[in-house]
């Protein structure tokens, strides 16, 4: 079984600042894909970046960009020059490479505030 | 326009009752989900369907019953509810069958609260 870790239940950084989320996880698999999704006080779930295991290059959106880890199952989150509505929780989520009808394992997820 | 959408966003009900909530998407997908968030905003996967027929199914209390009447919705109804059924129930769907890495959008979320 997968496991994902968000060690910090908690962060805060100040606006236009730089910060990092980290999140590890456990698994035998080789091929896999691994996501941060954002909810903000809305509630509502949304995907913020995703990397495929087999690509070695860190996927980037914008401000957002991850450092990927394979071996060390590392995949933290970066978020340049932080905005007031960062804001959110933000979850890591791992899912395996082999059609498994979508089905995600999730962290615990991490609060970001973002500070004015 | 919504493409993912949930009724109702709050249910506030007593234990023992029955309740449903609704999840339609108009994102033309093949595949849907349920996942329950709980207290500690831990957040896992209960159903999925692909097509109108059940692919996932969690360990999940049998008083937990899906029901997808077309691949655009896919409704969640609960029997004798609990007070650990407490929870924010999320669906989502993916465009085909929740195949590698496919990506899932998610509604707004449904908070449950059973007193």
């Amino acid at each position: 079984a997968q496991t994902v870790t968000q060690s910090q239940p908690e962060m805060s950084v100040q606006e236009a600042e730089t910060v990092t989320l980290s999140c590890t996880y456990d698994t035998s698999e080789n091929n896999y894909y691994l996501f941060w999704y954002k909810q903000p006080p809305s509630r509502q779930m949304i995907l913020v970046i995703r990397q495929e295991a087999y690509k070695q290059q860190n996927a980037t959106e914008n401000r957002f960009s991850v450092n990927f880890q394979k071996a060390a199952k590392s995949f933290s989150l970066k978020i340049s020059d932080s905005q007031l509505g960062d804001t959110a929780m933000y979850f890591c989520a791992f899912m395996k490479g082999q059609s498994n009808a979508g089905k995600s394992t999730f962290g615990d997820g991490t609060t970001l505030t973002v500070k004015p | 326009d919504t493409a993912v959408s949930q009724t109702p966003k709050y249910l506030v009900t007593q234990m023992g009752n029955d309740k449903s909530i609704k999840c339609e998407q108009n994102l033309g997908h093949d595949t849907m989900y349920w996942y329950k968030q709980d207290s500690k905003k831990f957040l896992k996967i209960m159903f999925s369907y692909n097509n109108k027929e059940l692919i996932i199914n969690e360990t999940v209390p049998n008083r937990f019953s899906p029901k997808s009447p077309d691949k655009a919705h896919l409704n969640l109804h609960i029997n004798s509810l609990e007070l650990g059924d407490s929870a924010v129930y999320f669906c989502a769907s993916s465009l085909t069958s929740g195949g590698p890495g496919e990506t899932q959008y998610f509604g707004p979320g449904t908070r449950l609260l059973v007193l």
